[in-house]
């Protein structure tokens, strides 16, 4: 079964600096890799996605996340994060058979002047 | 952009009453919706994936009589909570995925969700 790991629960970064955050993927096959971002009381929003191709994949909000095959990981990039950037980000797995999404617990990224 | 919305934002009800939950994709046709939950701090956790004018496939664990889900056409699926207790009280998060021949194919659209307290 696949499954999503998101080892920090919670990072805080000033704003103007750099932001990674981490996912780790299990899937048997080619995965389908999301980042999805949720403010307080909001839905999901669709940052990026990769589903084959180049290994850098660049999102919306000056985002870009990297497909690393060999060590199972999508981990998300920001050069520089601004104050609205504060939010709750999901990285999610699709399987494309059965349509299914799969969540990590999210990271909530915190944002100091 | 694709975008999905839901109706009511949020809703407060007595014990042992039902609410109904709407899901509509507004610019493209859902051939599947999917309905989650999500617990305060936790992750989304899927119930169920309904595919248009077919029953839904509901997730271990999740009852079906509980949580009726109804997708009627293209653009709408419901979800109601029936018989609601303070347990089901939580956020109920509905996407929709757009047939293959559409170029939103195999990613899902999230609406803003609907907070529901059962009280």
């Amino acid at each position: 079964a696949q499954s999503v790991t998101q080892p920090d629960i919670h990072i805080t970064v000033s704003e103007g600096a750099s932001l990674e955050l981490r996912c780790n993927y299990s899937y048997g096959a080619t995965p389908y890799l999301f980042w999805y971002v949720q403010s307080p009381g909001q839905g999901l929003q669709l940052l990026l996605k990769y589903f084959s191709g180049d290994t850098l994949v660049q999102g919306i909000k000056g985002f870009e996340a990297e497909f690393k095959r060999s060590q199972s990981s999508f981990n998300l990039r920001k050069p520089s994060v601004h104050w609205s950037d504060a939010a709750e980000y999901f990285c999610a797995v699709g399987d494309f058979g059965n349509e299914k999404l799969t969540f990590g617990t999210g990271t909530r990224l915190t944002i100091i002047p | 952009g694709a975008v999905v919305s839901q109706h009511p934002s949020r809703v407060i009800c007595k014990s042992g009453t039902s609410v109904k939950i709407e899901c509509r994709s507004l610019d493209f046709q859902a051939t599947t919706m999917f309905w989650y939950r999500q617990f305060p701090k936790q992750s989304l956790m899927l119930m169920a994936t309904s595919n248009e004018g077919s029953k839904a496939t509901y997730e271990q664990g999740v009852e079906k009589d509980k949580f009726l889900i109804n997708h009627a056409s293209l653009t709408l699926s419901t979800l109601t909570v029936t018989s609601a207790h303070p347990e089901d009280s939580s956020f109920y998060i509905c996407s929709a995925r757009a047939g293959i021949t559409h170029r939103f194919q195999e990613t899902q659209y999230f609406g803003p969700g609907t907070r529901l307290l059962v009280l």
